[in-house]
């Protein structure tokens, strides 16, 4: 079975950067994903690791240590619309139905 | 395009009632689909899913059951709610690109009462 453990509530202010961790125990594993969702709302792809290391992609940036069992987001120069939930989500190996195990989420709080 | 379509956005059932909510895609064939449930302020439980015509997978028993009639149409039923079948509901589908993004349906909001 797969278990990814985030922090529940972050907060932090307009313009800093913020890290958001995810930290997991799985028996078989492929890649991990990160999801936005607004109150109300569903969730969005934002990016995905399947190596080890970086994934840059404008403000966001995902991180992946396979040998820690740990990856975070990171979210940059914070803007208001930030404020939201956000998941981590591991992609299994192949086969299966490529069914996503979601992370507990974390919430997200950007204060002016 | 391909898109995702649900519905309805909001329901709310009283108990006992049956249920049927759909979720159709466009703009791609054979897609693997899934539902998933969301209880308020918590993660998404994957309830089902599908990887063609007539092929279900079930990941936690339940008072629901899900079909997929047609390549592009995944359908979440119940024949009788329970108060404990609240929640929001998620169809998503899985993409073509190699970096396994899910795109997700706008999600069906459902209160039993």
């Amino acid at each position: 079975g797969q278990s990814l453990e985030q922090p529940s509530e972050v907060t932090a202010v307009e313009g800093a950067i913020v890290q958001i961790n995810c930290t997991y125990q799985t028996s078989g594993f492929y890649g991990l994903s990160w999801y936005q969702q607004h109150d109300g709302g569903a969730p969005t792809f934002l990016s995905y690791n399947g190596l080890d290391g970086l994934e840059e992609t404008g403000r966001f940036s995902s991180f992946l240590s396979r040998s820690d069992s740990y990856g975070y987001l990171l979210l940059q120069e914070l803007q208001m619309k930030d404020s939201a939930s956000y998941f981590c989500a591991a992609v299994p190996l192949a086969g299966g139905g490529n069914k996503l195990t979601f992370g507990t989420g974390t919430q997200l709080k950007v204060e002016l | 395009s391909q898109t995702i379509h649900q519905w309805p956005a909001t329901l709310v059932q009283p108990v006992g009632s049956p249920l049927s909510l759909e979720c159709t895609v466009e703009g791609t064939s054979n897609p693997n689909l899934y539902w998933y449930r969301q209880a308020a302020g918590r993660g998404l439980q994957l309830l089902f899913y599908s990887v063609g015509i007539g092929q279900i997978s079930s990941e936690v028993p339940q008072n629901l059951s899900a079909s997929r009639p047609q390549d592009r149409q995944f359908i979440l039923s119940s024949k009788k709610l329970l108060l404990s079948d609240s929640g929001f509901y998620l169809c998503a589908w899985k993409g073509d690109s190699r970096n396994y993004g899910y795109t997700f349906g706008s999600g069906t909001r459902l209160t039993v009462v």
